[in-house]
């Protein structure tokens, strides 16, 4: 049974601050691994993708991977209140995406 | 470029009904639709995958003669739900992908969901 596991949260963090979130993978075969954010009721939109070992940097985000620790970070630089909403990570293994529950991220002003 | 839509957005049915969803891909021909279902606070759960012109590909614990999948086109794949209960309530979001691309991974472009109510 292939697994992604994320704290649910909530996440809290000042505005200004940075956000880290952490997600774990059971499948070592995973090859892809992805970040998406999804707002309340909407369906969820890709922030970045990583494949290789190590950082990311994508504007105010950084992916970061560690195949061997089958761990997966993500880091939001300068939160905004915007930014808040429940981030999921996803691993990928061929064509299809498995995801986790998500960690509810709440950006305060 | 590469939007998804769903059809409709939200839906109301009576117990027992059927409904169907449609996802389009706009702009892009999808060789590969996907069809997820999300729970309240739950992940997106990968119901099926579907490939232009051949039958539906279900994941464990789907019941693949209540959920109905066609892929007819390179831009059109439906969702049927046969004789749905309350607890299909739920919200069905579908993807597309093509093939062709460079990336190791064939990004998936999703719809924008459709929430499903049953009474």
């Amino acid at each position: 049974q292939k697994e992604v596991e994320q704290n649910s949260g909530p996440l809290s963090v000042p505005e200004g601050a940075i956000a880290s979130l952490n997600c774990t993978y059971s499948d070592r075969g995973s090859q892809s691994f992805f970040w998406y954010r999804q707002y309340s009721g909407k369906s969820p939109e890709l922030i970045m993708f990583i494949y290789s070992n190590g950082d990311k940097e994508d504007g105010r985000f950084t992916a970061q991977l560690n195949k061997a620790s089958q761990y997966v970070s993500l880091l939001i630089r300068d939160s905004q209140p915007s930014d808040s909403a429940t981030y999921l990570c996803a691993v990928s293994r061929y064509s299809t995406l498995t995801f986790g529950k998500g960690t509810m991220l709440l950006v305060s002003p | 470029g590469a939007v998804v839509s769903q059809h409709p957005s939200w839906v109301i049915c009576k117990s027992g009904t059927s409904v169907k969803i449609e996802c389009r891909s706009l702009d892009f021909q999808a060789t590969t639709m996907f069809w997820y279902r999300q729970f309240p606070k739950q992940s997106l759960m990968l119901m099926a995958t579907s490939n232009e012109g051949s039958k539906a590909t279900y994941e464990q614990g789907v019941e693949k003669d209540k959920f109905l999948i066609n892929h007819a086109s390179l831009t059109l794949s439906t969702l049927t739900v046969t004789s749905a209960h309350p607890e299909d309530s739920s919200f069905y979001i579908c993807s597309a992908t093509t093939s062709g691309r460079e990336l190791p991974y064939n990004e998936q472009f999703f719809g924008p969901g459709t929430r499903l109510t049953v009474l």
